[in-house]
């Protein structure tokens, strides 16, 4: 079954902290691999998008690694804002069908 | 920045009744979609529709959901007969090319839908 699953859960850090959020996927034929951060009640939002070839990717202070062989990403956060609380969701896009797999998300909360 | 559009943002029906979700998609993207989100859940992929049909859909997508790109920049989720279960946050997407290769793939803000 086709599935992203990402963790932790939910994570709490200081302004400033740096973090790093994992997702581990088991979907096939896989085509490539999205982060994507949403605010709670508005649609996701890209950061970054990585194809099988691509082992990082960087959008600011966001970046983005791929491990294909081990079918393992992570995203990490540097110098976290308060406008960094939101969900990062990771997502795979099914090679050959028009559609992406959403994995749960991770619950970033960023305090002062 | 360009933006996908969803109107409205917020609608409560009645269980039974017909909704239409609205969504203006980015210009120049040719392929559209509607995702859904219930409360706490994962997004889910109902539907993808390119060249006025509909190019993949999911097992959620039964009979009573039915898209159309009634004109040239408007796409709508019908909903025939609303039932509980289908309370979700409904987002749409659009893109310029197929989710394999696409960067610009945007999503709207979404549309909260609540039957009671």
């Amino acid at each position: 079954k086709n599935q992203v699953e990402q963790s932790p859960q939910s994570l709490i850090i200081l302004e400033g902290k740096n973090c790093t959020l994992q997702c581990n996927y088991t979907v096939s034929p896989f085509s490539n691999l999205r982060w994507y951060k949403q605010d709670t009640g508005r649609g996701p939002v890209s950061l970054t998008i990585m194809t099988f070839s691509e082992n990082t990717k960087s959008n600011g202070r966001y970046t983005a690694t791929l491990d294909a062989d081990t079918k393992q990403s992570s995203l990490h956060i540097t110098a976290s804002q308060l406008s960094d609380s939101a969900s990062y969701i990771c997502v795979v896009s099914l090679g050959g069908y028009n559609k992406l797999i959403f994995g749960a998300g991770t619950r970033l909360a960023v305090h002062p | 920045e360009p933006e996908v559009t969803q109107t409205p943002s917020h609608q409560v029906t009645q269980m039974g009744q017909e909704v239409i979700l609205r969504c203006v998609p980015i210009s120049n993207h040719l392929y559209f979609y509607w995702y859904r989100q219930i409360l706490g859940q994962k997004v889910e992929f109902l539907v993808s529709f390119y060249n006025n049909e509909i190019s993949e859909k999911s097992e959620i997508f039964d009979d009573q959901f039915s898209v159309e790109r009634p004109d040239g920049s408007n796409f709508t989720l019908k909903i025939r007969s609303t039932k509980l279960e289908d309370s979700a946050m409904y987002f749409c997407a659009s893109s310029e090319v197929p989710s394999d290769s696409d960067n610009g793939y945007t999503f709207g803000s979404g549309t909260r839908l609540t039957v009671v």
